[in-house]
């Protein structure tokens, strides 16, 4: 049972560009998300997060925005340069857990 | 400030043999969480200690197993080695607070043959 998905495996975004990344979780009891970014043979570095009571969370090029009533969240990267690519795994956690529940992650390219 | 330091970086076992992977918190951090990435999936939850003492435990058998140290470092145990359990094993330390908290080692790439 995937509580958190991540429906697009890959995406390819132009330098500059905007990168918009999608998520989407059927757990009610979340109350927090996460980003987190991974570049290969490195661990997951914390990007941004949202608590469930916010629609938007933004920190300089990247904003959280969350729909809870469509449970759904996404990540915009404005603009997007070449060291954004990377995996980016979205996760949840319960209010009162303590483990994060991850989607399969996004691996996204930007080209020059 | 120190990271989160994992050993081995890559292991190669046989099926049916036991492993232990290492993981040392990031200076400060009492508690530790492991995670389970297979090949082109998210991280899932094996378990978590807090003080020494297990605290959160996800959907693993009771062959996997750890220990929390004094100086709050871990260790990560499988026994009965399965080719299923090849995948990358991450170790996360925190101080508390919310799940952002937590600093992520680079993993363990473990294969099972």
């Amino acid at each position: 049972d995937q509580q958190v998905k991540q429906n697009s495996p890959s995406l390819s975004v132009q330098e500059g560009r905007i990168s918009i990344l999608n998520c989407d979780y059927t757990n009610s009891m979340f109350d927090y998300f996460l980003w987190y970014k991974k570049y290969p043979a490195e661990g997951p570095t914390f990007l941004i997060s949202i608590s469930s009571i916010k629609d938007k969370n933004e920190d300089g090029r990247f904003t959280v925005f969350l729909n809870k009533s469509a449970k759904h969240l996404s990540l915009h990267i404005v603009p997007s340069q070449p060291g954004d690519s990377a995996v980016y795994f979205c996760a949840a956690v319960e209010k009162g857990a303590q483990k994060l529940v991850f989607g399969q992650g996004t691996r996204l390219t930007i080209n020059p | 400030e120190t990271g989160v330091t994992q050993s081995p970086t890559h292991l190669i076992k046989t099926r049916g043999q036991q492993v232990t992977l290492r993981c040392s918190s990031q200076s400060g951090h009492n508690t530790v969480s492991w995670y389970q990435q297979a090949l082109g999936q998210g991280p899932q939850f094996i378990f978590q200690y807090y003080r020494e003492e297990e605290n959160g435990r996800g959907n693993f058998p009771p062959r996997f197993s750890g220990l929390q140290f004094p100086n709050y470092s871990s260790e990560l145990n499988v026994n009965a080695l399965e080719l299923d359990d090849s995948a990358l094993y991450l170790c996360a330390s925190s101080g508390g607070g919310r799940p952002g908290g937590y600093t992520f080692g680079s993993g363990t790439r473990l294969t099972v043959v």
